[in-house]
C-alpha cells in the first residue's frame, strides 16, 4: 500500500535554529498537507498546498514558516527560527483529490527545540 | 473556522464489548466525516468514513453513522479487541477547506 514517508523521525533542535522537514507524498496524489500535534493535543491544521503554490494556511502558519515542493517529488516544511513552542509532532498528509477524500499522513517527525 | 466536539476523551471497555464515540459539529456545509486511529507514535491512520448523503456505513467491526438534522456523527467499534486500544480523531471538512480535527479519544480495551 502506498505510504507517506517523512524524514527525520526525530530531530532536536537549538532554540533560533532553522530545521527543515521533509515529507515524500504518494506520487500520484495532488493535494499536500502540513498538521502538527503538540504533545496529547489535537491534530492541528497548519497549511495546505497545490498545483506549487498554498492554497489555504492557518493562523498558526505564520512568516516563520514556510513550504515548498522543490524537485516534484519532496515536500518540505521550514521553520526559520525555531522556539520553544514549535516542538510537537509534524505530520505531512496527501490526497488524490480535494474535497470529499481522506488523508494519507505520514509517520510524523517529532522536533524537539531546547 | 469549524470546531468539531468530540466525546469521551478517555474510554474504557471490557475486551468484547462495544465501543462509540461522538462527535458534533456546528457548520451544515460540513459534508465529509472521517474517523482516524492513532497508535503511539505512528501517523493517523484513515479507519472508515462517511459522506453527508449517507446516514451509515460498517466495514467488518466497525461503523459510522451521521444524523445530519443533529449534526452529530459517531464511531462504533463492536466486538472490541486489545489491538483496538489507541487514540481516534473524528475529522470534517466542508468542499475543499481542510480537514478540522477533534480533540480525540484515548481508548483502551482491557483484556
Amino acid at each position: 500500500e502506498p505510504e507517506v514517508t517523512q524524514t527525520p523521525s526525530h530531530q532536536v533542535t537549538q532554540m533560533g535554529q532553522e530545521v527543515i522537514l521533509r515529507c515524500v507524498p504518494i506520487s500520484n496524489h495532488l493535494y499536500f498537507y502540513w498538521y502538527r500535534q503538540i504533545l496529547g493535543q489535537k491534530v492541528e491544521f497548519l497549511v495546505s498546498f497545490y498545483n506549487n503554490e498554498i492554497s489555504e494556511k492557518s493562523e498558526i502558519f505564520d512568516d516563520q514558516f514556510s513550504v515548498e515542493r522543490p524537485d516534484g517529488s519532496n515536500f518540505t516544511l521550514k521553520i526559520r527560527s525555531t522556539k520553544l513552542e514549535d516542538s510537537a509532532m509534524y505530520f505531512c498528509a496527501s490526497a488524490p483529490l480535494q474535497g470529499e477524500y481522506g488523508y494519507t499522513f505520514g509517520s510524523g517527525t517529532r522536533l524537539t527545540v531546547v | 473556522g469549524e470546531n468539531v466536539e468530540q466525546h469521551p476523551s478517555t474510554l474504557s471497555v471490557q475486551e468484547g464489548d462495544s465501543a462509540v464515540i461522538k462527535c458534533t459539529y456546528s457548520d451544515s456545509a460540513s459534508n465529509y466525516f472521517p474517523w482516524y486511529k492513532q497508535e503511539l507514535g505512528k501517523g493517523p491512520q484513515l479507519i472508515i468514513d462517511i459522506r453527508s448523503n449517507v446516514g451509515e456505513k460498517k466495514d467488518q467491526r466497525i461503523a459510522v453513522t451521521l444524523n445530519k438534522t443533529a449534526k452529530h456523527f459517531s464511531l462504533h467499534i463492536t466486538e472490541t479487541q486489545p489491538e483496538d486500544s489507541a487514540v481516534y480523531f473524528c475529522a470534517l471538512n466542508s468542499g475543499n477547506t481542510p480537514l478540522v480535527f477533534g480533540k480525540g479519544t484515548r481508548l483502551s480495551v482491557i483484556a
